[in-house]
């Protein structure tokens, strides 16, 4: 059984600090794993997808990479503002769908 | 693009009522799940439709059912409302198979079953 874990659950950061993001996955054989951005009481937003062949995508601030040997997704955001604070989840896609809990992001002005 | 679109996106029910939750996508996606977001327990799966004419249980299936009406429309029914799924409904989709594709969310339904 897939489990996908996101540590920390919760980090505060100073505004323009990079943030780093975990997901570690205990089943390597995934399609992708994608990364979605959670705002108070809305919809997940789609941030970035690897898939299973790829090592990196980026866009913009946002660089996410994949290391399937070790179970792992980092995302990296780049010089934080206020704005990127939300609730950012991860999601490894094998045979199903498993989400992490989530990491939730303070970015301090 | 309207992408994913539910309705309603609040609901107050009794305990012991029915109802759906509907969900539709403009995207021309062949598949489209239902997920329950639940403090503490994350993103759980409750079903899901790989393609029109089909559904299979998920995660968390006891107490819903649903239909992909076709491809657009995947509704989720709740036929005896519990306290035990008030919670945030979310409905999405991808391209096709069960991951292969980026998925899209719709903005949510907020449940409270009373």
């Amino acid at each position: 059984k897939q489990e996908v874990t996101q540590i920390p659950a919760a980090l505060s950061v100073p505004e323009g600090e990079n943030l780093v993001l975990n997901c570690s996955f205990t089943d390597s054989a995934i399609y992708n794993l994608q990364w979605f951005r959670q705002d108070p009481g809305k919809g997940l937003t789609s941030l970035l997808l690897i898939q299973s062949s790829q090592r990196e995508q980026t866009s913009g601030r946002l660089n996410a990479s994949l290391d399937k040997s070790s179970g792992r997704s980092t995302l990296y955001i780049a010089a934080s503002q206020p704005g990127d604070s939300a609730t950012y989840l991860c999601r490894a896609a094998g045979n199903k769908l498993t989400f992490g809990g989530g990491t939730r992001v303070l970015v301090k002005p | 693009n309207a992408g994913v679109t539910q309705t309603p996106k609040f609901q107050v029910l009794k305990t012991g009522q029915s109802m759906t939750l509907q969900c539709a996508q403009d995207m021309n996606h062949n598949s489209m799940y239902w997920y329950r977001q639940d403090p503490g327990m994350g993103l759980r799966l409750i079903y899901y439709s790989a393609s029109e004419g089909t559904t299979d249980k998920g995660e968390v299936p006891n107490g819903y059912n649903v239909s992909r009406l076709n491809k657009r429309e995947f509704s989720l029914r709740l036929e005896s409302a519990a306290p035990s799924q008030t919670s945030v409904y979310f409905c999405a989709s991808t391209g096709s198979g069960l991951g292969n594709t980026e998925a899209f969310f719709g903005q949510g339904t907020r449940l409270t079953v009373v």
